[in-house]
């Protein structure tokens, strides 16, 4: 999984709480992301990074933030947690900016967030 | 708003047949990419085309590109047990890589 771990790789939590799930990748690649995976979904954008401090919302990012005080962590933070953000996440790293037609995303092994 | 969508949703063939999947998306793209996913992993990027090619190989994948019909296809070819997984087309435009809801493959022995 090209050098990315997240953590924790599996959790329950209940309906209202906060969650932080971790990136961590050891590639110094600039570009980070988070994605959801729900069946009949396939994968949707919740935030990207394209630098330290520097982020941007994707596709379904409500209800959901992100940070990044260093190149190798990307924190994705459900504030109160809902069961429809029960779900598996992924994130994801790029060495080229998305546009230039060269990138190619590197993948970690994702959570299982159960939300009851 | 997916970009890419594959057909068909599932498909299951015999161990050594050939396994084709297809791509269609709707706005215009700089490259489009394949990825395959196995159970319970994360996605492994498998070939990448650009938008000016129309036909490139890795091994045992075969990947064609139509930019006038907006379509890609996967091929593999010679299936092993092993090829059993999810396969998802990413198509990038302007901005972010945007995937499809994928393929789902299984290859019976």
């Amino acid at each position: 999984d090209a050098g990315i771990t997240q953590s924790p790789r599996h959790k329950v939590t209940e309906t209202g709480t906060p969650v932080t799930l971790r990136c961590h990748q050891t590639e110094n690649h600039r570009y980070m992301y988070w994605y959801r995976q729900d069946p009949g979904h396939g994968l949707r954008l919740i935030h990207y990074s394209y630098g330290v401090k520097d982020t941007d919302k994707g596709e379904v990012s409500d209800g959901y933030s992100v940070s990044r005080s260093k190149t190798e962590d990307f924190l994705l933070t459900l504030e109160s947690a809902t069961s429809s953000q029960t779900s598996v996440y992924f994130c994801a790293i790029s060495e080229s900016s998305p546009g230039q037609g060269r990138e190619t995303q590197y993948f970690g092994p994702g959570t299982r967030l159960l939300v009851l | 708003s997916q970009q890419g969508e594959e057909d068909p949703q599932a498909l299951s063939i015999q161990e050594g047949e050939n396994a084709t999947m297809n791509c269609s998306y709707k706005t215009s793209i700089n490259n489009l990419q394949w990825y395959r996913q196995n159970s319970g992993r994360g996605l492994v990027h498998l070939i990448l085309i650009r938008s000016n090619e129309r036909e490139k190989h890795s091994g045992r994948l075969r990947v064609t590109l139509d930019t006038s019909k907006k379509s890609s296809s996967l091929l593999i070819t010679a299936s092993r047990a092993a090829d059993t997984a999810s396969y998802f087309c990413a198509t990038e435009g302007a901005q972010k890589l945007v995937f499809g809801q994928g393929t789902r493959l299984t290859i019976n022995p």
